[in-house]
Formats: structure tokens, C-alpha cells, sequence
């Protein structure tokens, strides 16, 4: 069975602090895709990555980084030097081709100014 | 801009009254999903349609129904909302279902449903 995990309900930062954003995953698959997805207070559910399980080089985006680990089934999610504007629920979530994408509950993060 | 949008983003109904929520997409995307969000949960899918071929989930209950009139458009029916269906509902989007990447999915602003 597939299952997301985000063990962090709620984060708390100050502006400008770096914050990290962790998502652990099960599967028994060998091809699966993992996924972050921002969801504002506006509630619309905003695209921010897709992995495959082949690759495993981190990337960056500007003040966002991932970190994908199957070593320890973890595609972590770092913002550096938080805003305001970060502030949303971040959800992780996995997939197969073909199946219906497994969300993870959800990590909360409020950014202070 | 190409975009996904559901309207009304806010609908109040009452308990026992058929409702229908509505989802376009200028996108030009094969797949169409409606998901149920409840408070402090994350998204649920209920189904999706791939072209007009629809596809149910499993723990859908029956009260949900679904039309996909045409590749632009598709509306969830409820046909009569009990309180725990009072939700977010989002509809999303992919260019394709069985092809990676091309199946990744773009939500619309959601339509939040309040039962009275």
C-alpha cells in the first residue's frame, strides 16, 4: 500500500529564517512520482514539483529546495529566508502513471513578520 | 493565461437539496478529477473522467454524480448533500492519466460547500 507521511502538523517561523518541510513515503513500487503542492489560504492547490523515483538529483528553485532520499523514503521541502507569502498548508503527495495521487495530511506553516 | 476555474467558489445549500458544482478548464486536458477536501484534511479523490470515459472511485458514495459535457467542462452533482458532505470541493486537471509527466495535475481555486 502507498502512504504519505508529514509528521510536522504545524510550523511557526519568523521572516527571513529557513524552514524544512518533511515528507516520508511508502511504496512497494519501483516507478512512482512524488509531488509538493502549496495551498494558500486562497484554497486553490498550486503545482510546485514532480519527482520520478529515477531521479534523485535535488533541485532548486529559487528560495526552494528539495530533497529527495530513497535511501530513507523522504522528499524533504526546504524555503530559505521565509515570507510572509509562504505562509499556506504544503502538502507532499505520491503517485503511480495511472493512479490516484496519496496526500499526505499536510504541514501548516505560518510566517511571521 | 490558461487556467482551471470552478464556480460559484462559495455555495450554501440545505440540507437534502440537489447542488451542482461546476469546473471549466482552457487548458485543453484530457483528464478531468473532482476531489473532496474536508477541514484540516487532505484531498480526496471521488473521480475523474478521461476524455468521457468516467472512472468512480472505490469509496465513492453513490450520493456523487458527475457530467462531463464536453472537454471544457465538468460539474459534480450532489444529489442530496448531508452535513458531512459540507466541504472544499477542487477540481484538477491533467494533459494526460497513464503518461508521465504529462499527467501532472492542476487544480482550479475550489468551491467551498456549506450544508444548512
Amino acid at each position: 500500500a502507498q502512504k504519505v507521511t508529514q509528521a510536522q502538523t504545524e510550523i511557526s517561523v519568523v521572516e527571513k529564517e529557513d524552514v524544512t518541510l518533511d515528507c516520508v513515503y511508502e511504496t512497494r513500487d519501483t516507478t512512482y512520482y512524488l509531488f509538493w503542492y502549496k495551498q494558500p489560504p486562497s484554497g486553490e492547490l498550486v503545482f510546485l514539483i514532480r519527482r520520478n523515483s529515477f531521479d534523485e538529483q535535488n533541485e532548486i528553485s529559487g528560495r526552494y529546495s528539495w530533497n529527495f532520499q530513497k535511501s530513507t523514503s523522504s522528499f524533504n521541502f526546504t524555503i530559505t529566508a521565509s515570507q510572509v507569502v509562504d505562509s499556506a498548508v504544503y502538502f507532499c503527495a505520491l503517485n503511480q502513471a495511472g493512479t490516484a495521487l496519496i496526500f499526505g495530511k499536510g504541514t501548516t506553516l505560518s510566517v511571521s513578520s | 493565461d490558461a487556467m482551471v476555474i470552478q464556480n460559484p467558489r462559495y455555495q450554501v445549500t440545505q440540507f437534502g437539496k440537489p447542488v451542482t458544482l461546476s469546473c471549466s478548464q482552457t487548458l485543453n486536458h484530457n483528464v478531468m478529477y473532482w476531489y473532496q477536501q474536508k477541514s484540516s484534511q487532505a484531498p480526496k479523490l471521488l473521480f475523474h473522467y478521461y476524455d468521457k470515459d468516467f472512472n468512480n472511485e472505490a469509496d465513492t458514495p453513490d450520493n456523487f454524480q458527475s457530467r462531463r459535457p464536453n472537454t471544457s467542462f465538468c460539474f459534480l452533482d450532489i444529489r442530496s448533500p448531508g452535513l458531512g458532505d459540507a466541504a472544499m470541493y477542487l477540481c484538477a486537471t491533467s494533459r494526460e492519466r497513464d503518461s508521465p509527466p504529462q499527467d501532472t495535475q492542476y487544480f482550479g481555486p475550489g468551491t467551498r460547500l456549506t450544508v444548512l
